[in-house]
């Protein structure tokens, strides 16, 4: 069946540092995949999205490129501010999921100032 | 991109009581979705609810444990019954709306965080 794998967390970077999430996914299909966030004490919000091989979702600073070759969607973000601390899930679904979403673990990120 | 309101935002609750959340959205949706988040852990779907048909459940939830109403396009309440203290959690509302491509993307309320005593 379909899966999501997300990085362990909680990852501790200092302010304006290089951000990366990784995130690796298993589907028979092709799926669309999703970055949610999570701030504190929050319900989760839609970050970006990708629906086909090579798209690069981005919003708010942070990118995303669905690479089919490796299955991955890994989050980047060049610099890093102390308000991106929350935690992050990655995403998936497709047909075989009947489209539900197929959600990782969730990575906590946490910016030090 | 709709705005979805949950009540209550938070409660304490005795055990063996039960608790109705109720999820209100702004506009008409065919399709709502509940969901539970354990302390750390990532969103588990308690069931599928659209409107004019019975909730659909997954595997481990049980309506008589969370039964689901869905009178309309824009309302949908569930029910935690009989509750124990593994109840405690953050119970999430979310609807989907069609997208412009395949990704029908779905919003999520603000969350219930209940704590069973």
């Amino acid at each position: 069946g379909n899966s999501v794998t997300q990085m362990e967390g909680p990852v501790t970077l200092s302010e304006e540092a290089f951000l990366t999430i990784n995130c690796t996914y298993t589907a028979t299909g092709y799926p669309s995949l999703f970055w949610y966030v999570q701030y504190p004490g929050e319900g989760l919000q839609l970050l970006l999205k990708a629906t086909k091989a090579d798209d690069k979702g981005s919003n708010k600073g942070f990118e995303a490129t669905y690479r089919k070759e490796t299955t991955s969607f890994h989050l980047e973000k060049g610099s890093v501010q102390v308000s991106d601390s929350a935690v992050y899930f990655c995403a998936l679904s497709d047909a075989d999921s009947n489209y539900q979403l197929i959600w990782g673990a969730g990575t906590k990120l946490i910016i030090k100032p | 991109s709709a705005v979805i309101s949950q009540k209550p935002s938070r409660d304490i609750c005795q055990r063996g009581t039960s608790l109705t959340i109720q999820c209100q959205v702004d506009s008409q949706v065919t399709m709502m979705f509940w969901y539970r988040q354990q302390p750390g852990q990532s969103l588990t779907l308690i069931a599928t609810a659209n409107q004019g048909s019975e909730a659909t459940y997954e595997s481990g939830f049980v309506i008589d444990k969370f039964p689901i109403s869905r009178p309309n396009l824009t309302f949908s309440t569930l029910t935690v019954s009989n509750m124990s203290p593994e109840d405690s959690s953050i119970y999430l509302c979310s609807v989907e709306e069609a997208g412009q491509d395949v990704a029908n993307e779905q919003f999520f309320g603000p969350g219930t965080r209940l704590t069973v005593l």
